[in-house]
């Protein structure tokens, strides 16, 4: 059981690049997220699904597009990177529905991303 | 919007001891459980805890308990007989909208030998 994979682990993209965040969840979750974690402030969110086809925006979603076209997948795209997006981003699941929304959420490993 | 709130950006505890963590949250949920995350520098976000909101009694987990005060919408986290391996970062979660969580901004908790 392999969890919550985000992929790269690490990346350095220049201004004005693109890139895609990969994330997938292997134990039917429901929900997904993105977090960004930057110091001093937490993990913030940036978009969630709770579930296929059903996305919506967080706190800070400027600059970032989701899709969530299956149960497993959850892909984070910044569309055109700028250095304020240099931070560490977090993919989590959780399996939704009721009682069990209360369990937590499961996170992957992270993916740090600089901008320069 | 819903907040979290950690006052404590750094702690230090010496090997063996007890510490607190602290942290106050606010949310307009009525059933909800608050969960605390402890992350080691391999950066691994880690469920350490977690309290259910309607519960009185106290969540305890070996050696790391909370002090739930609903009233109060304070959520502490103890750690006794503290071990090296326990310094991390430790973050405070509420569910915020659609029950996603709103974290605080962490405490950093060293352990001293």
């Amino acid at each position: 059981n392999a969890g919550v994979t985000q992929t790269p682990k690490f990346q350095v993209l220049k201004t004005g690049q693109s890139m895609t965040l990969q994330c997938a969840q292997d134990m039917n979750h429901e929900y997904m997220s993105w977090y960004r974690q930057d110091p001093g402030m937490g993990l913030r969110l940036i978009h969630y699904s709770v579930g296929a086809g059903i996305t919506d925006q967080g706190e800070v979603p400027n600059g970032y597009n989701v899709s969530r076209s299956t149960t497993e997948d959850f892909p984070l795209r910044l569309l055109s990177a700028a250095p304020s997006q240099t931070s560490v981003y977090f993919c989590a699941s959780n399996p939704g529905q009721g009682r069990f929304t209360n369990y937590g959420y499961t996170f992957g490993s992270g993916t740090r991303l600089t901008v320069v | 919007a819903q907040t979290v709130t950690q006052s404590q950006p750094e702690m230090s505890v010496q090997e063996a001891e007890t510490v607190t963590l602290s942290c106050t949250y606010d949310t307009s949920e009525s059933d909800y459980y608050l969960f605390w995350y402890k992350q080691p520098p391999s950066r691994q976000m880690i469920l350490v805890i977690r309290q259910e909101a309607y519960k009185q009694q106290n969540a305890t987990e070996n050696r790391f308990s909370v002090n739930f005060q609903k009233a109060a919408k304070s959520f502490s986290l103890k750690i006794s007989d503290s071990q090296l391996g326990d310094a991390a970062m430790y973050f405070c979660a509420s569910p915020g909208s659609a029950r996603q969580l709103t974290f605080g901004s962490g405490t950093q908790l060293t352990v001293l030998p």
